[in-house]
């Protein structure tokens, strides 16, 4: 068991570019969830898997993001056409199969800086 | 809407004394679960401990331990014989039935030699 990975660790662009991110859960996790979090605040949720299907987006997810997990294992998030507000971690998290109560274990995040 | 408060940004502890970390939380569900998470600064999120609301017990990790408070909808973290190690941004979180987590703004737990 090696954790959940997320890649890469930290990115760096330009505004108006395209960027995206990838989450690798623990194996055999079929629970997927992204999250949010700016500088000095706690995790924003921002939207959840089950298994390949997309169960829940947050209002913070505007039409510019977009994830999939498409054979139910990882999952990338994509920002297109990035703004200064998006600079932010993103992390991912998974939790196994069973109750939707679960322990959700995290992943070390992804540090977006949009100039 | 749930809501989760952490009132002290930061917290101060001397190595082997003890320490308590305040979380309230709002909701009108009646199956969640609670959980403090710590976040050291390599800033991986580490499950500390958790505690399912319809458990009267409060639940224990080793130097960890809360008090569950359920009416008053209070979820205090306490940190016995604090080690240096201890020093990290700490999380309370709420989840709810559908197992989303709504995350307080955190307290830094500062340990001094």
């Amino acid at each position: 068991d090696t954790g959940v990975s997320q890649n890469p660790r930290h990115k760096i662009t330009k505004r108006g570019q395209n960027v995206t991110f990838r989450c690798d859960p623990i194996s055999e996790h079929n629970r997927l969830y992204w999250y949010r979090q700016t500088l000095g605040q706690g995790p924003e949720f921002l939207t959840y898997f089950q298994n390949e299907a997309q169960l829940e987006k947050s209002r913070l997810l505007s039409d510019r993001f977009s994830a999939e997990r498409p054979k139910g294992s990882f999952s990338t998030l994509e920002i297109q056409r990035t703004e200064q507000g998006d600079s932010a971690m993103y992390l991912c998290a998974s939790s196994p199969q069973g109750a939707s109560q679960e322990t959700q274990y995290f992943g070390p995040g992804t540090r977006l800086l949009v100039l | 809407a749930q809501t989760v408060t952490q009132s002290q940004p930061e917290m101060s502890v001397q190595e082997a004394e003890t320490v308590t970390l305040s979380c309230t939380y709002d909701t009108s569900e009646s199956d969640y679960y609670l959980f403090w998470y710590k976040q050291p600064p390599s800033r991986q999120m580490i499950l500390v401990i958790r505690q399912e609301a319809y458990k009267q017990q409060n639940a224990t990790e080793n130097r960890f331990s809360v008090n569950f408070q359920k009416a008053a909808k209070s979820f205090s973290l306490k940190i016995s014989d604090s080690q240096l190690g201890d020093a990290a941004m700490y999380f309370c979180a709420y989840q709810d039935s559908w197992g989303k987590f709504q995350f307080g703004a955190g307290t830094q737990v500062v340990v001094t030699p």
